[in-house]
């Protein structure tokens, strides 16, 4: 199974908005809504963002969403805030197992 | 409150064996999966293998497979990740995560509570 793909980096200015891809297959993101999204900052582990596409656990801003279309997740940061500085991870769900994403460095200028 | 206590950071030698331990409370450890994640320095999250705490089945990650050993003591509901031979490449930061699954398909849809992680260091 191999890792889902992500971009490079994402940059943004402090109340942009950014994006970021996840792109998988039929097999994984296509084929289920179990994506979910992972924060992680320096040193420290990731901490879920988004799961079921779109639903946010308590606690997460409201900043922070997720959609999907065909083979494609996407998280969305509405307003870039300088805390936003990560590393951000998609999950997608296989069928029997799961795979990550090759993960997305975000830059707030 | 969920939480996931790993053991702490290990240095050890090539050749050598080594198992880490991940102590899950909060939850009934039995109803769930447990995933181990490695990241090696400076890179992404890649999935070990997932073990059910309810009867300790196990699945490896072709690229794991052979390679570690999953395991775990319901009792103490606690998840472990063994190494008989540790080789340098095997230095890196190893996660264990809860893996939760829809209550009415039972797919494993998230991976919700992670442990603070246990950084291996293997060199001569």
């Amino acid at each position: 199974q191999s890792a889902l793909t992500q971009p490079r980096s994402v940059s943004g200015s402090p109340g942009q908005p950014v994006t970021i891809s996840c792109t998988g297959t039929s097999s994984d993101v296509g084929g289920y809504n179990y994506v979910s999204w992972y924060q992680q900052y320096p040193d420290k582990a990731p901490r879920l963002i988004i799961y079921d596409v779109n639903k946010r656990p308590s606690g997460i801003p409201d900043r922070f969403s997720g959609s999907k279309s065909d083979n494609t997740a996407f998280l969305t940061i509405s307003m870039l805030q300088a805390e936003d500085e990560a590393d951000y991870y998609c999950y997608s769900y296989t069928g029997s197992f799961f795979v990550f994403g090759t993960g997305t460095p975000v830059t707030v200028l | 409150e969920v939480q996931l206590v790993q053991s702490g950071p290990e240095v050890k030698k090539p050749g050598e064996s080594l198992k880490i331990s991940c102590q899950g409370s909060g939850y009934r450890f039995t109803d769930y999966w447990i995933a181990w994640v490695r990241q090696m320095p400076g890179k992404g999250l890649e999935l070990m293998g997932i073990l059910f705490g309810g009867n300790s089945e196990t699945k490896y990650s072709p690229s794991f497979q052979g390679q570690v050993t999953i395991s775990a003591d319901k009792s103490i509901t606690t998840a472990y990740l063994q190494w008989n031979i540790l080789k340098a490449s095997d230095s890196a930061m190893f996660y264990c995560a809860r893996v939760g699954r829809d209550i009415v398909t039972g797919y494993l849809n998230t991976v919700d509570y992670w442990g603070q992680g246990t950084l291996v260091s293997v060199s001569s």
